[in-house]
């Protein structure tokens, strides 16, 4: 398996606490994702890095922020969570699939509740 | 909007029988990737075909790429109850860094 872990595992929270999710990867890939799924919708990316400092918005961006200070982490940060943010998160690692990116790997997933 | 459709939503299967899923996308792509959902679990990369490719193999996967009908399609011979999860097609758009998932098929191969 790739090295990529995501902390915590599971989390509940309640509406309007700001919360975390962090993805730690060993690989040293270039391009890290985070997807949150939910029943009906499939995967549907949030954020994602395609270098140290280098973010770009996905799909569903809104209420949802990160950052990536060292090629290994990438923090998902949701500044007042709400009970649509309840989901399962994951996140996922790539490198170069020349052109775009190639394969991903994903971690394990955070299983969120917001009350 | 999603990029990536499957078909069917849902195939449900002997043991030893084929399983075929369809995956249908709108614009040009990069390339065209295959993933498997265990229940529970994060998605396990299966196999990644290039615009310009037309067919690729991996074991009893099989994928297609038909670029001019933007459809793709992938083929489980010899299916065992193991490969019961659902299957989700990925595409990576011309220029973009990321990819766009479909909802998946989730397939049932019944022992």
């Amino acid at each position: 398996d790739a090295g990529i872990t995501q902390s915590p595992r599971h989390k509940v929270t309640e509406t309007g606490t700001p919360v975390t999710l962090r993805c730690h990867q060993t690989e040293n890939h270039r391009y890290m994702y985070w997807y949150r799924q939910d029943p009906g919708h499939g995967l549907r990316l949030i954020h994602y890095s395609y270098g140290v400092k280098d973010t770009d918005k996905g799909e569903v961006s809104d209420g949802y922020s990160v950052s990536r200070s060292k090629t290994e982490d990438f923090l998902l940060t949701l500044e007042s969570a709400t009970s649509s943010q309840t989901s399962v998160y994951f996140c996922a690692i790539s490198e170069s699939g020349g052109p775009g990116p190639g394969e991903q790997f994903f971690g394990p997933g955070t299983r969120l509740t917001v009350l | 909007s999603q990029q990536g459709e499957e078909d069917p939503q849902a195939l449900s299967i002997q043991e030893g029988e084929n399983a075929t899923m369809n995956c249908s996308y709108k614009t040009s792509i990069n390339n065209l990737q295959w993933y498997r959902q265990n229940s529970g679990r994060g998605l396990v990369h299966l196999i990644l075909i290039r615009s310009n490719e037309r067919e690729k193999h991996s074991g009893r996967l099989r994928v297609t790429l038909d670029t001019s009908k933007k459809s793709s399609s992938l083929l489980i011979t010899a299916s065992r109850a193991a490969d019961t999860a659902s299957y989700f097609c990925a595409t990576v758009q011309t220029g973009a860094n990321n990819l766009f998932f479909g909802t998946g098929t989730r397939l049932t191969v019944i022992p």
